[in-house]
């Protein structure tokens, strides 16, 4: 069956620190891979995605993620996390629609 | 360019009505889909139309059903309502297939009493 599964519900971290957001997949080959922002009362917003070719892939507002195949894993990465970066982060994988894992809700303090 | 909007933004309806939620794509856009976001069952895709088709669907109920006119737009309707069905109804529009960059609406936030 193919599923995602993301592990951590909620991260806090402080203003500056760095982030990783994990993202593991159940699918029969390479799916297609994204990740998507949803801040309160607004609709989801693409980060970045991953089809093919270079496994680490860069999206928008410096964040970047990294696909291994041998871990069936995709996870997002910021090296330097703002305040206005909170808000729950869901990865999703593509084949003839999209399935989303459960998020991440990111707290991050001052 | 003006994103994906959806109407109404809020709903309240009570149990055994109907309601029909509407979704504008982005111009140029011919894929709408359409998800349902809950706090226990998290995102999960409803159905996709296409040039006026259904392409795919989810594992919902009939009493889940959209369409979508030759402008792009789409509707989705809900049938008989049930409590469970409150939720945050988010349309998404790509270009030409699913695995185009979706663009997502607002959302429209549907209580059932």
């Amino acid at each position: 069956a193919q599923s995602v599964t993301q592990p951590d519900i909620h991260i806090t971290v402080s203003e500056g620190a760095s982030l990783e957001l994990r993202c593991n997949y159940s699918y029969g080959a390479t799916p297609y891979l994204f990740w998507y922002v949803q801040s309160p009362g607004q609709g989801l917003q693409l980060l970045l995605k991953y089809f093919s070719g270079d496994t680490l892939v860069q999206g928008i507002k410096g964040f970047e993620a990294e696909f291994k195949r041998s871990q069936s894993s995709f996870n997002l990465r910021k090296p330097s996390v703002h305040w206005s970066d909170a808000a729950e982060y869901f990865c999703a994988i593509g084949t003839d629609k999209l399935i989303f894992g459960t998020g991440t809700r990111l707290q991050v303090f001052p | 360019k003006a994103g994906v909007t959806q109407t109404p933004r809020y709903l309240i309806k009570t149990r055994g009505q109907q309601v029909t939620l509407s979704c504008s794509p982005i111009s140029g856009h011919r894929s709408v889909s359409w998800y349902q976001q809950t706090p226990g069952q998290g995102l999960q895709f409803l159905f996709e139309y296409f040039s006026e088709t259904q392409r795919n669907k989810g594992n919902f109920p009939g009493r889940f059903s959209g369409r979508q006119f030759s402008n792009s737009r789409s509707e989705m309707n809900v049938s008989t309502l049930e409590l469970g069905d409150s939720a945050l109804y988010l349309c998404a529009s790509s270009a030409e297939t699913l695995t185009d960059t979706q663009y997502f609406g607002p959302g429209t936030r549907l209580t059932v009493l």
